[in-house]
């Protein structure tokens, strides 16, 4: 099976832009998860979605959104960019029908605000 | 609230030396699952290992074994014999159940570095 990709791979905007990135799932599985990861902050998780609904979201802004479609591809979008928005974004997928599944991560967005 | 702590932010050791990753977890909730993952410099993490909160039994896998202890809130990963592949940054995360299978909560990682 295919794992699961990100696009793209590096992206640079600038402040008060908006950016859009897309996760596309290990085939069957029906659980997103996007989660931020930088240097200061560690990995802290954003928003999951399942079967096209946000099933858990973390403590982001609300410039912070995403959606997922019904082949379970799903996009993460960040409006009005701040320099703290640079970050490796990474995306996990998993069946998402049992709480013990594990996620299956992507090699993740480099995004970067000047 | 759910938390994940790696005191140990850094370890270097020596290629066939044995190394033991610390995590120790907090949470309200009876039934929870604890993960290892492991990203190398490639950045793509990968899984290592679950275990749920009702089973304690430790576990082995090659070089790679897992202590789970409930009384210490611990689930310690130790490397037997370490490798230079063995480099990396190793995550230990926690999902607490009822429905929240796609959030875990990381621990901020331990980089560790294995030298020839």
């Amino acid at each position: 099976k295919a794992g699961v990709t990100q696009t793209p791979r590096y992206l640079i905007k600038t402040r008060g832009q908006q950016v859009t990135l897309s996760c596309s799932p290990i085939s069957g599985h029906r659980s997103v998860s996007w989660y931020q990861q930088t240097p200061g902050q560690g990995l802290q998780f954003l928003f999951e979605y399942f079967s096209e609904t946000q099933r858990n979201k973390g403590n982001f802004p609300g410039r912070f959104s995403g959606r997922q479609f019904s082949n379970s591809r799903s996009e993460m979008n960040v409006s009005t960019l701040e320099l703290g928005d640079s970050a490796l974004y990474l995306c996990a997928s998993s069946l998402g029908d049992r709480d013990y599944a594990p996620q299956y991560f992507g090699p993740g967005t480099r995004l970067t605000v000047t | 609230a759910q938390k994940v702590t790696q005191a140990q932010t850094e370890i270097s050791v020596v290629e066939k030396e044995d190394v033991t990753l610390d995590c120790v977890y907090e949470t309200r909730d009876t039934t929870y699952y604890l993960f290892w993952y492991k990203q190398p410099p490639s950045g793509e993490l990968v899984f290592l290992i679950r275990r749920n909160s009702f089973d304690e039994q430790n576990e082995i896998s090659g070089r790679y074994s897992w202590n789970f202890q409930k009384s210490t809130s611990s689930f310690n990963f130790t490397i037997t014999a370490s490798q230079v592949v063995d480099s990396a940054v190793y995550f230990c995360a926690l999902s607490e159940a009822s429905g929240n299978a796609g959030k875990s909560t990381f621990g901020d990682g331990t980089t560790l570095t294995v030298k020839p």
